[in-house]
């Protein structure tokens, strides 16, 4: 596609359940990455995945989270029994060289 | 470790120069990048920096020191619509970017 896409754009979870974040990066892009926002912060790099090689899981912040890639395609981040501190906008970036291109996020809110 | 510096908050007037100015400490350095991100939105890239000195475009010019530790972002002829907040993030590894907890631009009539 034109831009990296992100699914939901927002997502209101119970605290205690599972969710799923959805990223469709730009095709092409071998490079992909996840970060967080929380609410006027800087972004948190959680991780990065380089084609076909392991990812750099380096940034994840529990074992709680966990994410997976297929190929140079679609990435799903999972959140496990989610917490209030993981309210939060996880963005998605993919690149082919020096500058990321960052898909709209999806706003977390766990109650 | 890393860590980047950044002023939280800058305000300036319509048709101003204003410089937001980044100072970094890592562990390994491939370049300097700045993203602009308007409240809500996705971070959009500006620019970058691998080399010293300074990189036009259009009314943004960025400027990198490497001896320094150190490089600035400058918004000319500003807009009402350069109303953002600004990152500075440092390439440290093969691809991963760190970035700064980010400058928030008020831009005023």
């Amino acid at each position: 596609g034109a831009g990296v896409s992100q699914s939901p754009s927002n997502k209101v979870t119970e605290k205690g359940k599972d969710v799923e974040l959805r990223c469709d990066p730009i095709s092409g892009h071998t490079a992909l990455y996840w970060y967080r926002q929380r609410l006027g912060q800087g972004l948190e790099f959680l991780i990065y995945f380089q084609g076909n090689s392991a990812p750099d899981k380096s940034g994840l912040p529990s074992d709680r989270f966990s994410a997976e890639r297929t190929g140079e395609s679609v990435s799903t981040l999972t959140i496990q029994r989610t917490q209030q501190e993981d309210s939060a906008v996880y963005l998605c970036a993919s690149s082919s060289g020096d500058g990321y291109t960052f898909g709209s996020g999806t706003r977390l809110t766990v109650v | 470790g890393q860590s980047l510096e950044q002023p939280s908050e800058v305000t300036a007037v319509e048709g101003a120069i204003v410089q937001i100015n980044c100072t970094y400490q890592t562990s390994g350095f491939y370049g300097l990048s700045w993203y602009q991100q308007h409240d809500g939105g996705a971070p959009t890239f500006l620019s970058y920096n691998a080399l010293d000195g300074l990189e036009e475009t259009g009314r943004f010019s960025s400027f990198l020191s490497r001896s320094d530790s150190y490089g600035y972002l400058l918004l000319q002829e500003l807009q009402m619509k350069d109303s953002a907040s600004y990152f500075c993030a440092v390439k440290s590894g093969y691809s991963t970017l760190t970035f700064g907890k980010g400058t928030m631009l008020l831009v005023s009539p």
